[in-house]
């Protein structure tokens, strides 16, 4: 247990429904990613925010995608009209300003039925 | 950020030490090697990073080869926990997001 949870840890949703996935990062983080992992690959970087700031997006987080973190704590990630290929495994990590390391959450793994 | 290159897997005795080699042979000056493992169904985690210098802690070592296109993780007494994804990963100083490659599934055998 890295202190990084995430919730749910699994979800599944028809297609076209919305869904919303929590990250609560270890307390003194200021800094916090979101990962997208689909079977048999390594994770993919999606976004990531220092404080409340969003400072970085891929190109993978497409407009039925997006993310907040309102007070600088937990962060929220929403899919919009999922569709089949928005199944995977998003993960979490949260990190010091400055530290090299990034922690990791245990993931929410979504199915899109 | 620089590519990196591992072998897809890698079989390892229980006890013995596990070699795993990275090439990232377009390294730039400011670019650290980070290695991260992922154990089934579980999120990555940290293992060790450096940027020229050999490093070691409390789970494993780095060699970096003085040109720096290489490097080895060095597990020194494998154990059946150490059957993960391992991840070689090229980042800049300052850069954020780590780019996971397909990593070498290290399987452990008793």
């Amino acid at each position: 247990d890295t202190g990084v949870s995430q919730n749910p840890r699994h979800k599944i949703t028809k297609r076209g429904q919305n869904v919303t996935f929590r990250c609560d990062p270890i307390s003194e983080h200021n800094r916090l990613y979101w990962y997208r992992q689909t079977l048999g690959q390594g994770p993919e970087f999606l976004t990531y925010f220092q404080n409340e700031a969003q400072l970085e997006k891929s190109r993978l987080l497409s407009d039925r995608f997006s993310a907040e973190r309102p007070k600088g704590s937990f962060s929220t990630l929403e899919i919009q009209r999922t569709e089949q290929g928005d199944s995977a495994m998003y993960l979490c990590a949260s990190s010091f300003h400055g530290g090299h390391e990034q922690f990791f959450g245990p993931g929410t793994r979504l199915t899109v039925l | 950020d620089a590519k990196t290159t591992q072998p897809p897997s890698m079989d390892c005795a229980e006890g013995r030490a596990a070699n795993l080699p990275c090439n990232h042979s377009t390294i730039s000056g400011n670019e650290y090697v980070y290695w991260y493992r992922q154990i089934h169904s579980q999120g990555p985690q940290y293992i060790i990073h450096g940027l020229k210098n050999n490093e070691t802690n409390e789970m494993a070592s780095l060699i970096i080869t003085e040109d720096r296109k290489s490097s080895t993780l060095i597990l020194p007494h494998a154990t059946l926990r150490d059957t993960a994804v391992y991840y070689c990963i090229v980042r800049v100083e300052g850069a954020q997001k780590l780019v996971f490659g397909q990593g070498t599934r290290l399987t452990i055998n008793p």
